[in-house]
């Protein structure tokens, strides 16, 4: 099965301060990325999908970046703020794009 | 918009008893997901759909099992319900698998006690 990593587990970010984080996954057989934001006691959201190497995706404050030939990509959160706080999922489709597999997330706290 | 809609929302089995989860999306979205949420693991695929009549094993498919009888409905069945299966329970549907985001209900609380 498809082993997408997320690094790191959680993180405390100073309210005004920029933070990023990495999602790694295998470099063969790549047919997308998305990137999700998941509040607590609510339903994962869509932030990005993102399906070639270079892609570069922008939302506000939020940006993501690729690279499928070695099999990583980044979410930039410029300057924090409190409504940041939340999961941030990465997940690929596996096996012919059938299966959408995600990785255990990025937990991000932010201090005011 | 509905979008993706299940229930009940919230739910206590003993164990050894069945239930079926409800999901339904009104976006005529080929493809569906059950998801698990496990501590720390993030979401856990149990069981997809690619389409009516169609359905496949995810990650952890044990003691579960699931239906598409109509691009609309995926419903997952639990039979003979064990304490491991204490989880929230999100159902999901997608364009096209693949570079379409997915979307998600609000998920199932479901204790086995």
């Amino acid at each position: 099965i498809l082993n997408v990593e997320q690094s790191p587990q959680s993180l405390h970010v100073q309210e005004g301060d920029s933070t990023n984080f990495t999602c790694s996954f295998p470099s063969s057989n790549f047919y997308a990325l998305h990137w999700y934001r998941w509040e607590t006691a609510k339903s994962p959201e869509a932030l990005f999908v993102m399906t070639l190497n270079g892609d570069e995706k922008k939302k506000g404050r939020i940006s993501a970046t690729l690279n499928t030939k070695e099999g990583y990509s980044y979410l930039y959160i410029k300057g924090s703020q409190p409504e940041d706080s939340a999961t941030y999922l990465c997940a690929l489709p596996y096996s012919s794009a059938s299966k959408i597999i995600f990785g255990s997330g990025t937990r991000l706290s932010i201090r005011p | 918009n509905a979008g993706v809609t299940q229930t009940p929302k919230f739910r206590i089995l003993k164990i050894g008893q069945s239930m079926t989860l409800q999901c339904t999306q009104d976006m005529n979205h080929n493809y569906m997901y059950w998801y698990r949420q496990d501590p720390g693991m993030g979401l856990k695929l149990i069981y997809y759909s690619v389409g009516a009549g169609i359905t496949d094993k995810g990650e952890v498919p044990n003691g579960y099992n699931v239906s598409r009888s109509t691009t609309e409905d995926f419903p997952l069945r639990l039979e003979l319900a064990a304490p491991s299966q204490t989880s929230v329970y999100f159902c999901a549907s997608s364009q096209t698998g693949r570079d379409t985001e997915a979307f998600f209900g609000q998920g199932t609380r479901l204790t086995v006690v």
